[in-house]
C-alpha cells in the first residue's frame, strides 16, 4: 500500500515570497492533516480536513496560510507571503477517519514532510 | 482537548525496559490515549492506543489507571534504534479524530 506522498521534499525561498506544498493521502482516507514542526518542537496542527470539509483550522495563520482539499483527495498548503518564522518542516498525515473509534480508523499515517527554509 | 505533560528527556541502556509516563489530568470521557514515535527527519509513527486498563502489541504496552489521568508507555528491552522522540496524545472524535502533539520525550538509548 502506498504511503502519504508529499512534494517538494525541500524548498528554499526568500521572505515575502510565496510557496505551495502538495500532499496525496493514502487512498480511501477521509481525514487529512497539515502540521508545522519547528526544530525541537512537536508537530503543530495547522488544519484538519474531513473529506473536503474543514474540521479544525484554529491554529492556521489565515492572513498568510491557506489550504484546500479539492474533491476530498489531494491537498495543497500555501504560504503567501512567507516570513522567516515559517521555516519548519510541513508534515501531511491522513487517517481513515471514520467511526467506530479504534486504531484502524484514527491512526495517522505521516508523509516524509517538506523542509522549508525562509531566508 | 486535554493537555498532556511528559518528561522532556530520558536515558536508558540497551536491553533495559523503559517506562515513559504522561499526565493528562483533564482527559474527557470520550478521549483515547495514543502514543507516537518520531525519528529525526521522519514523520511520527503510531505505536499504540488505549482507552483504559492495559493494551499490548508487538512493540509496546500501554498502562492506563482507572482514573485515566495518566498513562505509561512501556518499551521492553530497548535497543539503540529505539532512540527517538515519543509523543503522548489525548483526543476524541468530534467530526474527525482530533489530537494535539506536545513537546514529546526524547529517549536516548546507550550501548
Amino acid at each position: 500500500e502506498a504511503g502519504v506522498a508529499q512534494s517538494p521534499r525541500y524548498k528554499i525561498i526568500e521572505k515575502r515570497q510565496s510557496v505551495a506544498f502538495w500532499c496525496n493521502p493514502i487512498s480511501g482516507h477521509a481525514t487529512l492533516y497539515w502540521y508545522q514542526q519547528i526544530l525541537g518542537q512537536g508537530p503543530k496542527l495547522l488544519i484538519q480536513f474531513q473529506n473536503n470539509g474543514v474540521v479544525d483550522d484554529s491554529q492556521l495563520p489565515k492572513d498568510r496560510f491557506s489550504a484546500e482539499r479539492l474533491k476530498g483527495v489531494d491537498s495543497t498548503l500555501k504560504i503567501q507571503p512567507a516570513k522567516l518564522e515559517d521555516s519548519a518542516v510541513y508534515l501531511c498525515a491522513s487517517s481513515l477517519g471514520k467511526r467506530p473509534i479504534d486504531r484502524g480508523h484514527n491512526e495517522q499515517f505521516f508523509g516524509p514532510g517538506t523542509r522549508l527554509t525562509v531566508l | 482537548l486535554a493537555k498532556t505533560t511528559q518528561p522532556i528527556s530520558m536515558d536508558s541502556y540497551e536491553g533495559q525496559e523503559v517506562n515513559i509516563t504522561c499526565s493528562h489530568n483533564n482527559i474527557a470521557t470520550n478521549d483515547y490515549i495514543t502514543w507516537y514515535q518520531q525519528f529525526p527527519s521522519q514523520g511520527p509513527r503510531f505505536i499504540i492506543q488505549g482507552y483504559k486498563t492495559k493494551v499490548t502489541n508487538e512493540v509496546a504496552s500501554l498502562f492506563i489507571p482507572a482514573d485515566r489521568k495518566s498513562s505509561t508507555l512501556s518499551l521492553p528491552r530497548v535497543s539503540l534504534s529505539d532512540t527517538a522522540v515519543y509523543y503522548c496524545l489525548v483526543g476524541g472524535y468530534t467530526g474527525g479524530f482530533k489530537t494535539i502533539f506536545g513537546a514529546g520525550t526524547r529517549l536516548f538509548v546507550k550501548a
